[in-house]
């Protein structure tokens, strides 16, 4: 079972929908929970951590992290053409210090 | 403010030849990381470092060695390069205090072994 797990998509949505990125994680231990934006040929961008159960906002992305089902999630909303991009779920492990990507998924926000 | 950066941008190299992949920041950071990521695909961890004098491996390893003499630097040899360490490799360095955790990438190095 690889640590981190998203499905690489591509996931299509039109331009002012919802976008619902999803991400499962197998260390019921891990502590942080990031997602990265990258663009192609770009080195990953930090979009925003959440470590405590529950939703954090920031603009138009919310982050939501449910440690018993071991799942987090990114939303973003009105998305926007300029968000299609690959977003990568990240999380601390190990007593915070490695930190595991998963594939990540490609968005398409479609004009 | 440079952050992290990373040298050199793109380098070629012979089946067997070894290199140095140099990684500074300059943010003070303790903790700082090596990726390898392979086309179309997500970031693998090669070793990580939480300060100076520690290291230790991460998920893909073999063919890799590091080491962290100040808390700057944090170079990544390959040593008997193969084709399949062919890749885009990124440093990060990354901050925690407090609830806040954040993590840095450089640029990027683009390596093709031949």
């Amino acid at each position: 079972q690889k640590e981190v797990e998203q499905n690489s998509g591509p996931l299509s949505v039109p331009e002012g929908a919802i976008a619902s990125l999803n991400c499962t994680y197998s260390d019921r231990g891990s502590q942080s929970f990031f997602w990265y934006r990258q663009y192609s040929g770009k080195s990953p961008e930090l979009i925003m951590f959440i470590y405590s159960n529950g939703d954090k906002e920031d603009g138009r992305f919310t982050a939501q992290l449910n440690k018993a089902s071991q799942y987090v999630s990114l939303l973003i909303r009105d998305s926007q053409p300029s968000d299609s991009a690959t977003y990568l779920c990240a999380v601390s492990s190990g007593g915070y210090q490695k930190v595991t990507f998963g594939t990540g998924t490609k968005l398409q926000v479609i004009p | 403010n440079a952050g992290v950066t990373q040298t050199p941008k793109f380098r070629i190299l012979k089946i067997g030849q070894s290199m140095t992949l140099q990684c500074t920041q300059d943010m003070n950071h303790n903790y700082m990381y090596w990726y390898r990521q392979d086309p179309g695909m997500g970031l693998k961890l090669i070793y990580y470092s939480v300060g100076a004098g520690i290291t230790d491996k991460g998920e893909v390893p073999n063919g890799y060695n590091v080491s962290r003499s100040t808390t700057e630097d944090f170079p990544l040899r390959l040593e008997l390069a193969a084709p399949s360490q062919t890749s885009v490799y990124f440093c990060a360095s990354r901050n925690r205090q407090g609830p806040a955790d954040t993590q840095y990438f450089g640029p990027g190095t683009r390596l093709t072994v031949l």
